[in-house]
């Protein structure tokens, strides 16, 4: 089963507007990863956001990460028609080991 | 820096055969890591080598396996092939694993008739 769960699955928006995605995950983390990928491609990697951590910014991105709620979201701002992909959070890997979990996506369309 | 190169891109093999896949990671990264997407499941892991050694493996039968080269190169392979082995094949690495971010490949998509 998926550690993490995206919400909402698929999210149409104008460009220009701002977009949130969300995730939840079910054991403790010691990170949580976001990352993503455009149709036909691999994953790109986008943000690390430690579990001490709250929120983190990168660009146009601000990742937030809850812990007590094991949650987390994603707000990518001012959205391009180039920000359209599947986007994904990842746990896992704690402990030297590489077993990451990733949840279903959210798949986002920037309409220009 | 040559990023994760993945051969081949596509791959059409029947029910029964075997299939072998390749992966080069980043110069340096001694991490590899194998999943397989499907629309129904996500991203699934398969396994992860590290100095040539699988250091976890996923819920996948052992139909599916792989190695890792002295040169950080891998494979994978996957004997017996299902019709439910139709997915796209992503190999990522890391300089060392341990959740630090991985670089993908763009994948092996490989259909099964």
């Amino acid at each position: 089963s998926q550690q993490g769960e995206e919400d909402p699955q698929a999210l149409s928006i104008q460009e220009g507007e701002n977009a949130t995605m969300n995730c939840s995950y079910k054991t403790s983390i010691n990170n949580l990863q976001w990352y993503r990928q455009n149709s036909g491609r691999g994953l790109v990697h986008l943000i690390l956001i430690r579990s001490n951590e709250r929120e983190k910014h990168s660009g146009r991105l601000r990742v937030t990460l809850d812990t007590s709620k094991k949650s987390s979201s994603l707000l990518i701002t001012a959205s391009r028609a180039a920000d359209t992909a599947s986007y994904f959070c990842a746990t896992g890997g704690s402990g030297g080991y590489q077993k990451v979990t990733f949840g279903i996506g959210t798949k986002l369309q920037v309409i220009p | 820096k040559a990023g994760v190169t993945q051969t081949p891109r596509y791959l059409i093999k029947t029910r029964g055969q075997q299939v072998t896949l390749s992966c080069s990671p980043i110069s340096g990264h001694r991490s590899v890591s194998w999943y397989q997407q499907t629309p129904g499941q996500g991203l699934q892991f398969l396994f992860e080598y590290f100095s040539e050694t699988q250091r976890n493996k996923g819920n996948f039968p052992g139909r599916f396996s792989g190695r890792q080269f002295s040169n950080s190169r891998s494979e994978m392979n996957v004997s017996t092939l299902e019709l439910g082995d139709s997915a796209l094949y992503l190999c990522a690495s890391s300089p060392l694993g341990g959740g630090q971010p991985q670089h993908f490949g763009d994948g092996t998509r490989l259909s099964i008739l």
